[in-house]
């Protein structure tokens, strides 16, 4: 069975400060990796994915995201974080042969000026 | 131009309503998705179809029933609406070719 924990429900930051927001990943079979964004009373947004090309893997809006298979982590990472950032940030893994995706609990991350 | 478009944005009803959520997708993707984003936020899969076929029906209760009458969309009818029913309930697709899913704006749907 696959699963996601992202670590830290909330993550605080101040703007221009570096974003780190942490996720592990527990899968049988090579995984397929997702990060979302979700703004207030939105949708998700895909940000970036992992599938088994270069680990590290570059996104939309400046963000990062590195494939560590020996640790099962896929963090995300921007280095100057912009108010704009402020969202709720989903992690999520898919296996080939269902497509269905398994996220984790979201970390809301909040900007301060 | 809307990827994946909802509708009704919102919906409000009592509990013992029948109610249905459509979910429309002009990315000419093959797979849908319904998901369920509980008052924690924490989203989980309902249902998938690919070009009309059911392929995921998690844990659902019956009175949840999806129907898809093409490919580009994928509707949700819920029977005896409950009070824990209430959530956003998410659209999404994917093309065959590729694994990551395009969300539509989501649906909120209050029963009381």
């Amino acid at each position: 069975a696959q699963s996601v924990t992202q670590l830290g429900s909330h993550v605080s930051v101040s703007e221009g400060a570096l974003v780190l927001l942490r996720c592990n990943y527990s899968s049988s079979v090579p995984p397929y990796l997702f990060w979302y964004v979700q703004y207030p009373n939105q949708g998700l947004q895909l940000l970036l994915k992992y599938t088994s090309a270069a680990t590290l893997v570059k996104g939309i809006n400046g963000f990062e995201a590195e494939f560590k298979k020996s640790e099962t982590s896929f963090h995300l990472t921007k280095p100057s974080a912009h108010m704009s950032d402020a969202a709720e940030y989903f992690c999520a893994v898919s296996s080939s042969n269902t497509g269905k995706l398994i996220f984790g609990q979201g970390t809301t991350l909040q900007v301060k000026p | 131009d809307t990827a994946v478009s909802q509708t009704p944005k919102y919906l409000v009803t009592q509990m013992g309503n029948d109610k249905s959520i459509k979910c429309e997708q002009n990315l000419g993707h093959d797979t849908m998705y319904w998901y369920k984003q509980d008052s924690k936020k924490f989203l989980k899969i309902m249902f998938s179809y690919n070009n009309k076929e059911l392929i995921i029906n998690e844990t659902v209760p019956n009175r949840f029933s999806p129907k898809s009458p093409d490919k580009a969309h994928l509707n949700l009818h819920i029977n005896s609406l409950e009070l824990g029913d209430s959530a956003v309930y998410f659209c999404a697709s994917s093309p065959n070719d590729a694994y990551e899913q395009y969300f539509g704006p989501g649906t909120r749907l209050t029963v009381t």
